[in-house]
C-alpha cells in the first residue's frame, strides 16, 4: 500500500524558512516523480514543484521559483521542500503527491494527508 | 501558463441526478486532462486521468469527455458520498495547473 507522510509544517514568520519532508513507502521510490501541491485556506489546489525519479528533472511554479528548493533522497525514500523567504501568501496545507510517471509532472495518483504551513508575525 | 476555466464554481443537486462539470483550457492540451475529487477535510483523490480513463476502484458513474479544448466531467447518478469539490488539472505544460474547483452539494 502506498503511503506518503508529510512533516515539518508549522508557524513561521515572514522572511523565515521551513523544511518539509515526505516519507514514502509501498512503492519503488526511484521509479516515480514526486510533487508538492498546496492549498491555501478555503482555496483551490496549486501545484508548487515537481522532481523526476532520478532527481535530474526539477520544476517550479513561478510563485515559488528562487525561494523554494525541491529535492529527494532516494536512499531514504524521502522527498523534501526547502522553503525560504516565506510570505503570508505561502500559508497553506502542503501535500506530497506521487506522480504516475518517472519524469513528471503528469497526474498524481497518491497523496499524503498534508502538513499545514502558516506564515505570520 | 495554461489557464483552466472550470464551471460552475458550485452546484446543488439531488441524489440520482446527473451532474456535469466543465473545464475549458486556454490552449490546446491534447488529452492531458485529469479530474480529482476532494472531500471536506481530506486530501484530493484521482478519479479520471487522460480525459476519460477511470482510476482503479473508481465507480463507473464517473466519466469524462473532450471536445477540442473543452472537457466535461459527469456523474451519471449522484450519490450522497459524492459530496465534494472536484478539480480538473492539465499537464500539457509546466506548470501543471488546476481549475478553480466545483463544489457539489446535495
Amino acid at each position: 500500500e502506498v503511503q506518503l507522510l508529510e512533516s515539518g509544517g508549522g508557524l513561521e514568520q515572514p522572511g523565515g524558512s521551513l523544511r518539509l519532508s515526505c516519507a514514502a513507502s509501498g512503492f519503488t521510490f526511484t521509479s516515480f516523480a514526486m510533487n508538492w501541491v498546496r492549498q491555501a485556506p478555503g482555496k483551490g489546489l496549486e501545484w508548487v514543484s515537481g522532481i523526476s525519479g532520478s532527481g535530474a528533472g526539477i520544476y517550479y511554479a513561478d510563485s515559488v521559483k528562487g525561494r523554494f528548493t525541491i529535492s529527494r533522497d532516494n536512499s531514504k525514500n524521502t522527498l523534501f521542500l526547502q522553503m525560504s523567504s516565506l510570505r503570508a501568501e505561502d500559508t497553506a496545507v502542503y501535500y506530497c503527491a506521487k506522480d504516475r510517471s518517472v519524469v513528471g509532472p503528469d497526474y498524481f495518483d497518491h497523496w499524503g494527508l498534508g502538513t499545514l504551513v502558516t506564515v505570520s508575525s | 501558463d495554461i489557464q483552466m476555466t472550470q464551471s460552475p464554481s458550485s452546484l446543488s443537486a439531488s441524489v440520482g441526478d446527473r451532474v456535469t462539470i466543465t473545464c475549458q483550457a486556454s490552449q490546446h492540451i491534447n488529452n492531458y486532462l485529469n479530474w480529482y475529487q476532494q472531500k471536506p477535510g481530506r486530501a484530493p483523490k484521482l478519479l479520471i486521468y487522460d480525459v476519460s480513463n477511470l482510476e482503479v476502484g473508481v465507480p463507473s458513474r464517473f466519466s469524462g469527455t473532450r471536445s477540442g479544448t473543452d472537457f466535461t466531467f459527469t456523474i451519471s447518478s449522484l450519490q450522497p458520498e459524492d459530496l465534494a469539490t472536484y478539480y480538473c488539472q492539465q499537464y500539457e505544460n509546466v506548470p501543471v495547473t488546476f481549475g478553480g474547483g466545483t463544489k457539489v452539494e446535495i
